[in-house]
């Protein structure tokens, strides 16, 4: 059964803390994204990744940054968390996509963060 | 621009009522695709379907049905006979053809709640 975890269901921290929100795909997916969730805006997309080391802006980078050292594992970044930043953080992955079109994203289970 | 509308921010209906809920997309592209994912209160999005452009045929899986029309740029999904199980919130999504990265915008869903 293809499976995308998060580290934590929920996080509670402190503004002006580093923050980082860990994802892992057991599904060997190229592709790897970041979008968090709030009410009335759907989900707006942070990072993505399209291959181990590469990585690019989505609609709203500011105030975060990715890593992905491993194909399995995609880390996102609060270089210094703000009370803003206090949302649902959702992970996905894909495989490249058949005859060049977007492949089904599976979801972790997300984690709620709440920065104060 | 691509863009994904989803009118429809909370719907209310009785148990074994049939419910639509709308998307309208805006897209340049003539290649490109279509989802429907349904997150429950558990928070962990579910792939329901994919969707191309080329493909106008109505799909009907089960209690779920899909209308592409793509003269209104509309790709509705209809539950019949609904049921308290299918209380979730509802996200279309649209994809570009072609690139590595498979980037989806979504729209800002839409709420339902089946009553029993």
């Amino acid at each position: 059964d293809v499976k995308v975890t998060q580290s934590s269901r929920y996080l509670v921290k402190r503004t002006g803390e580093k923050v980082f929100l860990e994802c892992v795909q057991d599904m060997d997916h190229e592709n790897m994204f970041w979008y968090r969730q709030d009410p009335g805006l759907g989900l707006r997309l942070i990072y993505f990744s399209y291959d181990v080391k590469m990585k690019e802006k989505g609609d709203i980078p500011e105030g975060y940054s990715v890593s992905r050292e491993k194909k399995e594992r995609f880390s996102l970044i609060l270089e210094s968390a703000s009370t803003n930043q206090t949302s649902m953080y959702l992970c996905a992955s894909s495989s490249p996509g058949l005859a060049g079109g977007p492949d089904e994203q599976y979801f972790g289970p997300g984690t709620r963060l709440t920065v104060t | 621009a691509q863009k994904v509308t989803q009118a429809q921010t909370e719907i209310s209906v009785v148990e074994k009522e049939d419910v639509t809920l709308d998307c309208v997309y805006e897209t340049r592209d003539t290649t490109y695709y279509l989802f429907w994912y349904k997150q429950p209160p558990s928070g962990e999005l579910v792939f329901l379907i994919r969707r191309n452009s080329f493909d106008e045929q109505n799909e009907i899986s089960g209690r779920y049905s899909w209308n592409f029309q793509k003269s209104t740029s509309s790709f509705n999904f209809t539950i019949t006979a609904s049921q308290v199980v299918d209380s979730a919130v509802y996200f279309c999504a649209l994809g570009n053809y072609g690139g590595a990265t498979n980037k989806l915008i979504f729209g800002t869903g839409t709420l339902l709640a089946v009553q029993p």
